[in-house]
């Protein structure tokens, strides 16, 4: 049973629009909320997280929304450049675990 | 700072074979774990450590095993390597497992099992 759900696979967004990528939890337990970012070959590498207790989370270009009632967050990112261009994974966390979701590949057209 | 680094990059093992999976963190963090990632399938964690000494398992922890006898050092072992464990290993390290779950990732180990 997932408990950390992305179900768009892929998204493509033109290049200076806003990216939203969307995540579903089953858990209300879970403390925090992450999103990593990771491209090929490489390690994710964190991009933002959102404690349970907040609705909204700024740094720079990335925001991150959390309704707790429909049980689902957001990435946005604004304008989206050519880097970002990558698998964004969601992620919870709750004591010591961390469920990831299974990614949205993001590509940013020219 | 090196970070989180892993040992080897590549490995091919035959059904049947041992190995270990290194993993080493430089950053005095307190928090390690290992996850596995397989197509369509996100990262999905194995086994984890909040300190020296102490371990647990993840959502997937059989046919491995994992030790953590230092701060820095958190390997990894495969007793009797299966085709269903090809995949892509990553091993991460956190400062502590109560905050915002920052974690650094090194940058995997790709193993292939025929």
């Amino acid at each position: 049973d997932q408990q950390v759900k992305q179900n768009s696979p892929s998204l493509s967004v033109q290049e200076g629009r806003i990216s939203i990528l969307n995540c579903d939890y089953t858990n209300s337990m879970f403390d925090y909320f992450l999103w990593y970012k990771k491209y090929p070959a490489e390690g994710p590498t964190f991009l933002i997280s959102i404690s349970s207790i907040k609705d909204k989370n700024e740094d720079g270009r990335f925001t991150v929304f959390l309704n707790k009632s429909a049980k689902h967050l957001s990435l946005h990112i604004v304008p989206s450049q050519p880097g970002d261009s990558a698998v964004y994974f969601c992620a919870a966390s709750k004591d010591d675990k961390i469920i990831f979701g299974k990614g949205t590949r993001l590509h940013i057209l020219p | 700072n090196a970070g989180v680094t892993q040992t080897p990059k590549f490995q091919v093992l035959k059904t049947g074979q041992s190995m270990t999976l290194q993993c080493a963190q430089d950053m005095n963090h307190e928090y390690m774990s290992w996850y596995r990632q397989d197509p369509g399938m996100g990262l999905r964690l194995i086994h984890y450590s909040v300190g020296a000494g102490i371990t647990d398992q993840g959502e997937v922890p059989n046919g491995y095993n994992v030790s953590r006898s230092t701060t820095e050092d958190f390997p990894l072992r495969l007793l009797s390597a299966a085709p269903s464990q090809t995949s892509v290993y990553f091993c991460a390290s956190s400062y502590s497992n109560i905050n915002t779950y920052e974690q650094y990732f090194g940058p995997g180990t790709r193993l292939t099992v025929t």
